[in-house]
């Protein structure tokens, strides 16, 4: 299995412009996540699907954020518009019912000038 | 808010000495997990724990579990450098769906 992908890797944009993050799950995985990382804050979930349907958007700092899952095997992340605060790096994870750990992905370093 | 609480966080030491550092919550968890991440990586599992004063290794590392499910600590016996990392726990309170990660302990080996 290749793990969780992300893409981009690294994404620099202008303040006011969308971005949008992707994540493929390991497939199997029924429960996936999204997690933002700062030197200050530390790692902050954001939302988290299961069987595709968001079951927790608690995290997520506002309605800029919005995230999506269509299938079993695909999820965004958009930001609309972005600012300089959202610079982070980006992590999506993914787990089974039958094992807790979590397996992420490399993340997106998200940059906001 | 259930927090989760790492100590230090930062710890900086010489090849081949030994090291705890711990993670602690006034609330009870269902289970707990360690995880390691390296520079522009993902954090990857080191170990899930589950039961009150529950010990596991990993080779030179060692996670114990509190009796009361309250805490946790990863020792680390003759640490080399490619220990190095930031080490993060997570856990999972009981009732809840989700992790809850702390801060994480940035620890450096130096040769």
């Amino acid at each position: 299995d290749a793990g969780v992908i992300q893409s981009p890797r690294h994404e620099v944009t202008e303040m006011g412009q969308e971005v949008t993050l992707r994540c493929k799950p390991i497939s199997g995985h029924n429960s996936l996540f999204w997690y933002r990382q700062t030197m200050m804050r530390g790692l902050e979930l954001l939302i988290y699907f299961n069987n595709n349907v968001p079951i927790d958007d608690s995290g997520m700092p506002e309605d800029r954020f919005s995230a999506k899952m269509p299938n079993a095997s695909f999820s965004t992340l958009k930001i609309q518009p972005s600012e300089p605060r959202d610079s982070a790096v980006y992590f999506c994870a993914s787990s089974s019912t039958e094992d807790t750990g979590y397996t992420f992905g490399s993340g997106t370093r998200l940059t906001v000038v | 808010t259930q927090l989760l609480e790492q100590s230090p966080q930062f710890l900086s030491i010489q090849e081949g000495e030994n090291l705890t550092v711990y993670c602690n919550s006034s609330s009870v968890f269902s289970s707990l997990q360690w995880y390691r991440q390296e520079p522009g990586e993902g954090p990857v599992l080191l170990v899930t724990v589950v039961t009150g004063g529950e010990v596991k290794k990993l080779k030179r590392l060692t996670f114990q579990f509190g009796d009361a499910r309250k805490d946790s600590s990863l020792h680390i016996t003759a640490a080399q450098p490619g220990d190095t990392g930031l080490y993060l726990c997570a856990g999972l309170f009981q009732g809840a769906q989700k992790l809850v990660f702390g801060q994480g302990t940035r620890l450096t080996i130096n040769p």
